[in-house]
């Protein structure tokens, strides 16, 4: 079934561990993003990545870090979780980073304690 | 940057009813997309729209491009039709990214 796959559905976290969200499509998307869902803050781009082998910062990158080493895997890593990144995390992909409608996966819930 | 602003912020109808959501951008827009989020907390992509019209079933929406606001049409509201419905540009630019307004929540009484 095409689409957007996303693991863990949700994660509790203690604070100084590191986690890695997975995202994987199989759509063959050129474009991969990573936002965070916060209440009254609403979607905030992280990081982007426009094709395989290439990353970008996003609005509010501090923390995080992606890489993409294949067409249909975006991975976005913790390295020392911190409470402030309790929120809802959205992969998105587009066919092409410039134009087109982008497609959001199901979200990752994590609570950072 | 582009800003979105969405109006109205929250919205109560009676099963039944029609609404019209609306979408104000601050710039030029290449990617205009509206989007529901349901209870469950999935985001549904409803319409992709940088100009012109498009209807679905019972959802329809607008983009003016030239005057920078796009509308959503709700007709014959549904319960399963609340939640929060929000509305996303992507100007110029490299990134790619979605500038997301801050939506509208629907709450449709039976």
């Amino acid at each position: 079934i095409a689409g957007i796959t996303q693991a863990p559905t949700s994660q509790i976290l203690a604070a100084g561990r590191r986690m890695t969200l997975r995202c994987t499509q199989d759509m063959r998307h050129n474009a991969m993003y990573w936002y965070r869902q916060d209440l009254g803050l609403g979607l905030r781009l992280i990081h982007y990545s426009n094709t395989a082998g290439t990353t970008g910062k996003g609005e509010v990158p501090d923390g995080y870090s992606v890489s993409r080493a294949n067409t249909d895997d975006f991975p976005l890593t913790l390295a020392s979780a911190v409470p402030s990144q309790t929120s809802v995390y959205f992969c998105a992909t587009r066919p092409t980073s410039g134009r087109g409608e982008q497609f959001f996966g199901p979200g990752t819930r994590l609570t950072v304690l | 940057g582009i800003q979105v602003e969405q109006s109205p912020p929250d919205l109560i109808l009676q099963e039944g009813a029609n609404s019209t959501l609306r979408c104000n951008f601050s710039d030029s827009v290449n990617n205009l997309q509206w989007f529901h989020q349901n209870p469950w907390g999935q985001l549904i992509n409803l319409f992709y729209i940088p100009s012109g019209t498009k209807q679905n079933g019972r959802l329809s929406a607008t983009t003016v491009a030239t005057e920078r606001y796009s509308l959503l049409y709700i007709s014959s509201s549904q319960t399963t039709d609340s939640g929060v419905y929000f509305c996303a540009a992507h100007g110029s630019g490299n990134t790619g990214k979605l500038i997301f307004g801050q939506g509208t929540t629907l709450q449709v009484k039976p």
